[in-house]
């Protein structure tokens, strides 16, 4: 079975742009999280999606958003870019919402904003 | 809310030597802990995790993590570790009513020869 996968693996953006990154869950997995990894902050939850909703959000600006597809797979979209969003960001997916379930990751898209 | 201190950010260590990376959390309701770890360049991968039951939780490659409510922690240890052990490991707490996960700052365990 094929892991998550995320595309682009490295992004490089200038301030006051936007960027999409993009999620695969593994087949079958419902629920995509999104989180953020920055040496400074470590690693912080922005937000988790379930069949289309977001059930769960961090405490992120609204330049941070995202949507879930009726197939599971999931965007984030960062816009207005700042350099403090320079960041490799993680998609984690599991089978459901419930709080024991595993969550498998991605190898994240490192984003570097200029 | 809920924390995680990993006091420890790095762990030098020689090649078969015992260790253990310490994590503490702080809840005011019942968790679930787990540990992640992280190769360079790549995603987290988990370690282990404790949901219920026997508060010693073992992995596949040798780590295991006790579960001690009375004092909050979650230590994770190996008693010989090897070369391909280095990397970084994150200790992570979710209550049992939420699905995000609180990490810990990491510690970057190096194993020298």
């Amino acid at each position: 079975k094929a892991g998550v996968t995320q595309t682009p693996r490295y992004l490089i953006k200038t301030r006051g742009q936007q960027v999409t990154l993009s999620c695969s869950p593994i087949s079958g997995h419902r629920s995509v999280s999104w989180y953020q990894q920055t040496p400074g902050q470590g690693l912080q939850f922005l937000f988790e999606y379930f069949s289309e909703t977001q059930r769960n959000k961090g405490n992120f600006p609204g330049r941070f958003s995202g949507r879930q597809f009726s197939n599971s797979r999931s965007e984030m979209n960062v816009s207005t870019l700042e350099l403090g969003d320079s960041a490799l960001y993680l998609c984690a997916s599991s089978l459901a919402l419930a709080s024991y379930n595993e969550q498998f990751f991605g190898p994240g898209t490192r984003l570097t904003v200029l | 809310a809920q924390s995680v201190t990993q006091l420890d950010s790095q762990v030098p260590v020689f090649e078969e030597a015992p260790v253990e990376l310490r994590c503490n959390y702080s809840s005011s309701v019942s968790v679930y802990l787990f540990w992640y770890v992280q190769y360079p360049n790549q995603g987290l991968q988990l370690l282990l995790k404790y949901l219920s039951g026997s508060t010693l939780v073992e992995s596949i490659n040798g780590f295991e993590a006790e579960f001690n409510k009375s004092q909050t922690s979650f230590h994770l240890r190996k008693p010989s570790v090897h070369i391909s052990d280095t990397a970084e490991y994150f200790c992570a707490v979710r209550d049992t009513g939420r699905r995000a996960l609180t990490f810990g700052s990491g510690t970057r365990l190096q194993v020298q020869p």
